[in-house]
């Protein structure tokens, strides 16, 4: 299974933008880029997906690489809710059930 | 957005009972998860189903089983609990191919 690498924790300050960085160096071209949260106590939670280009959302914009082998998940004003662990995975659009969590990246927001 | 709920949402139980864990979705979601997540650690799929009659394994060997009858149910069940059963379990579901995974807020099993 591809699988992703992320660092262990980053620290952010209020209402300044962040950038989560994830390696992918194993991506298939069927490999959709996902990322999720997981605030304490709750279940992840959906945040951003893309495939080729980047995306924006509500939530969140997802940069990813002309290569593929590496994705920036940005917050443009993290706030103190944005506190949490953020997954990269990689999901298989042939085969639902073929992506891996990791451990995550967890996010300080310092007031 | 996807509704699905789990309950209970904690759960302590003495060694040998047996336990199910009910997990619920409003949306009509033909795929559906278990995950199971211990403190501070990864989420690890042990069960997945396509739909209903259909169950599969998921990565993480586990010794609990489920079942889909209904498209919205998709309960997990442990014959005999014992200590090392001692996790968060999480559930969730999708419509499928590159949609987002819904997830419940989670069971919180404590075995003594």
């Amino acid at each position: 299974d591809a699988k992703t690498t992320q660092p262990n924790s980053m620290e952010s300050n209020e209402e300044e933008p962040v950038h989560l960085p994830c390696n992918h160096s194993t991506i298939s071209g069927t490999d959709y880029i996902h990322w999720y949260r997981q605030l304490p106590s709750q279940g992840p939670e959906y945040v951003i997906h893309g495939l080729t280009s980047n995306v924006n959302n509500r939530m969140a914009s997802l940069a990813i690489a002309e290569d593929r082998k590496s994705s920036t998940l940005i917050l443009h004003r993290a706030t103190l809710r944005d506190a949490a662990v953020y997954y990269c995975i990689l999901r298989d659009r042939n085969n639902f059930n073929k992506f891996y969590f990791g451990s995550g990246t967890k996010l300080n927001v310092k007031p | 957005e996807a509704d699905i709920y789990q309950t209970p949402r904690y759960l302590v139980i003495g060694t040998g009972k047996k336990i199910t864990l009910e997990c619920s979705q409003t949306m009509g979601h033909d795929k559906m998860y278990w995950y199971q997540q211990d403190p501070g650690m990864e989420l690890h799929l042990i069960h997945y189903s396509y739909g209903v009659n259909s169950t599969e394994k998921g990565d993480l060997s586990s010794e609990s089983t489920v079942s889909r009858i209904r498209t919205e149910h998709f309960p997990l069940t442990l014959e005999s609990a014992r200590p090392s059963h001692t996790s968060q379990y999480l559930c969730a579901s999708s419509v499928g191919g590159d949609s987002p995974l819904h997830f419940g807020n989670g069971t919180r099993l404590t075995v003594t």
